[in-house]
Order: structure tokens, then C-alpha cells, then sequence
């Protein structure tokens, strides 16, 4: 079975700041799919940012971007210039390529200080 | 529809009590996955369904957890003789295709409170 740890169960930000989230999982599979998702209190779970474990460049979405690291098992996540939406839960989760559940981690809250 | 609808949004119920939580995941997607999230913690899978068939049921913590989706499109999950335990928020998602690159897109879940 997928562990996915994320060591941060808050993190806080000023307005227009960077923060970046942890995340490391443990498998023993080569080809996989990472993911972020948020989670606001309304509590749909919005899909962020998706890496493919066999891509070298790291994915990047508008003001969100990942630090995969393969070799260390780490998928980090920074969001640039902090926004007020930005206030959510964030959940990093995997998926092997053989299958079609994901894995989740416990979460991290940010909270985003005007 | 425009997106993964669930009903109800909130349940409470008395412990001992069945429960059907009802899942309407987007048009045209065959894939449909149904997860629970505890307090403060990231969802956990439970059930998958390919069209109307069940192909994995591996999450369910018991017997009394019993999902369906009969025409391969909405599908329903029904607890029986809940206990405090089963209080949670249930998520359902769905996916155009199956693959694990498809991305599955979240309803707003449906929290439940045994009381």
C-alpha cells in the first residue's frame, strides 16, 4: 500500500507571499501520478496540479507549482502571490499508473493573512 | 450536469438507523468512485464502479456499507445500522474514462452525523 505523509497540518502566509507545502509518499513503483488538490470549506475537492512521475519537468499551473523529486519520493507545492481564495485544505494524493484509486495524505490548512 | 452532485448535503441520524446517500456524478463519465473523510483527514477510498459494474469494494470498513449504481450512472451508497463511527463526510467523484491519468472530479460530499 501508498503512504503519503504531509508533515504540516497548518501553515500560514501573508497576502501576496510564497508558501510552498510538503508532501513525500512511499512506494515501490516507477511510474505513477501525483497530485494536489483543495479543499475549501464549501469541501469540493479541486484538483490543483497533476505530475506524471515519468515527466522530469516539473508541472506548473498559473501561481502553483510543483518540486518533484523522484529519487526522494517528495512532491512539494508552492503557490506564488498568496491569495485570499487561496485559504483552503490541501490534500497531496497519489495514484499508481496500474490502478484507480488515489491516495491521500492527511492535509495541510493554509491560511492566507491579508 | 455541470458537475458531480450529491444529496443530501447534511444527514443526521440516530445510531441504528440506515442511510442512502446518493451520488449524480457528470454525464458521459463511466467511472465512479466513492471515498470517505474523517475529521481532519484526507479522504479514504471505498468503492469503485466501472459503469454499473463494481469492481472494487476493498474500501469498505464492513458488511453493513453496500453501494449500487444499477444503470451505470447515479449511484447510491447505503449504510445500515450506522453507528457513531460511520460519522464523516462522504465524497463521491467521477472520471470521464478509466486510466490513471484521468482526473476525477469531487462532489461537495455529503457530511453525516450519527448520533
Amino acid at each position: 500500500a501508498q503512504t503519503v505523509t504531509q508533515s504540516q497540518p497548518e501553515m500560514s502566509v501573508q497576502e501576496a507571499e510564497t508558501v510552498t507545502l510538503s508532501c513525500t509518499y512511499d512506494t515501490s513503483e516507477s511510474d505513477y501520478y501525483l497530485f494536489w488538490y483543495k479543499q475549501p470549506p464549501s469541501r469540493q475537492m479541486i484538483l490543483v496540479i497533476r505530475q506524471e512521475a515519468y515527466k522530469q519537468q516539473n508541472a506548473t499551473e498559473n501561481r502553483f507549482s510543483v518540486n518533484f523529486q523522484k529519487a526522494a519520493k517528495s512532491f512539494s507545492l508552492k503557490i506564488s502571490d498568496s491569495q485570499l481564495g487561496d485559504a483552503a485544505m490541501y490534500f497531496c494524493a497519489y495514484r499508481s499508473a496500474g490502478d484507480y484509486k488515489l491516495s491521500f495524505g492527511a492535509g495541510t490548512t493554509v491560511t492566507v493573512r491579508a | 450536469g455541470a458537475g458531480v452532485s450529491q444529496s443530501p448535503r447534511y444527514k443526521v441520524a440516530k445510531r441504528g438507523q440506515d442511510v442512502a446517500l446518493r451520488c449524480d456524478p457528470i454525464s458521459g463519465h463511466v467511472s465512479l468512485f466513492w471515498y470517505q473523510q474523517a475529521l481532519g483527514q484526507g479522504p479514504e477510498f471505498l468503492t469503485y464502479f466501472q459503469n454499473e459494474a463494481q469492481l472494487d469494494k476493498s474500501g469498505l470498513p464492513s458488511d453493513r456499507f453496500f453501494a449500487e449504481r444499477p444503470e451505470g450512472s447515479v449511484s447510491t451508497l447505503k449504510i445500515q445500522r450506522t453507528q457513531q463511527e460511520d460519522s464523516a463526510v462522504y465524497l463521491c467523484a467521477s472520471s470521464r474514462v478509466q486510466g490513471p491519468a484521468q482526473p476525477q472530479h469531487f462532489g461537495d460530499g455529503t457530511r453525516l452525523s450519527i448520533l
